[in-house]
């Protein structure tokens, strides 16, 4: 089944301790984002990545880290999570296509993230 | 950073009704691609649209490209129940600085009643 996976889908954490969300996907799709998503404020992306080893900023990329090693994998890292890091994540990926930039996009089930 | 502007924010009306939702910018677009999200899961694509002008129907939804680019919207005629949900319109660019990103407007938030 074609799909992308988050782990972890649910995440209490206290300020300052690092964390890591892991972003899987299996449709070898080039393109992958992570957004965060807020009341009032929309999906907000963070950062994007075009293929393996190219990562690149979206609208709200501080506090945050990625890499993109593989194929499959974008992580989201958070190296010092602070309370305005509480939110609703979401991993998405997508091909890349000539005439239109990205394709569908297929999201993952979210992570809610409370950082204390 | 490339703002989409979505309104109405909030609409609430009784089933049978025709709406339209607008997702507005001053930005032009490679593409511009519909979500529609339920609560508690991810956004799931509805239609992409390409070329300035386009239209496309998926069954009681109409969707239309504006001439420049720049613009959507998102007809539902005789709406259902079932349309209820949060609608997200999302724009792609390419950029000269490489920055291929992909903007989300906030969304409107339909609920039709019975």
């Amino acid at each position: 089944e074609a799909q992308v996976t988050q782990n972890p889908r649910y995440l209490i954490t206290v300020t300052g301790k690092k964390l890591t969300v892991t972003c899987s996907q299996n449709m070898n799709h080039e393109y992958m984002s992570w957004y965060r998503q807020d009341p009032g404020l929309g999906l907000r992306q963070i950062y994007y990545s075009m293929n393996v080893e190219v990562t690149d900023k979206g609208d709200v990329p501080e506090g945050y880290k990625v890499s993109r090693k593989e194929k499959r994998n974008f992580p989201l890292i958070l190296e010092s999570p602070s309370p305005n890091q509480t939110s609703l994540y979401f991993c998405a990926s997508s091909p890349i296509l000539s005439s239109e930039g990205i394709g569908e996009q297929f999201f993952g089930p979210g992570t809610r993230l409370t950082v204390l | 950073t490339q703002l989409l502007e979505q309104s109405p924010q909030f609409l609430s009306i009784q089933e049978g009704e025709n709406l339209t939702v607008y997702c507005n910018s001053s930005s032009v677009f490679s593409s511009l691609q519909w979500y529609r999200q339920e609560p508690g899961e991810g956004p799931v694509l509805l239609v992409t649209v390409v070329t300035g002008g386009e239209v496309k129907k998926l069954k009681r939804l109409t969707f239309q490209f504006g001439d420049a680019r720049k613009d959507s919207s998102l007809h539902i005629t005789a709406a259902q129940p079932g349309d209820t949900g949060l609608y997200l319109c999302a724009g792609f660019s390419h950029s000269g600085g490489g920055a291929d990103g992909l903007t989300f407007g906030k969304g409107t938030h339909l609920i039709i009643q019975p």
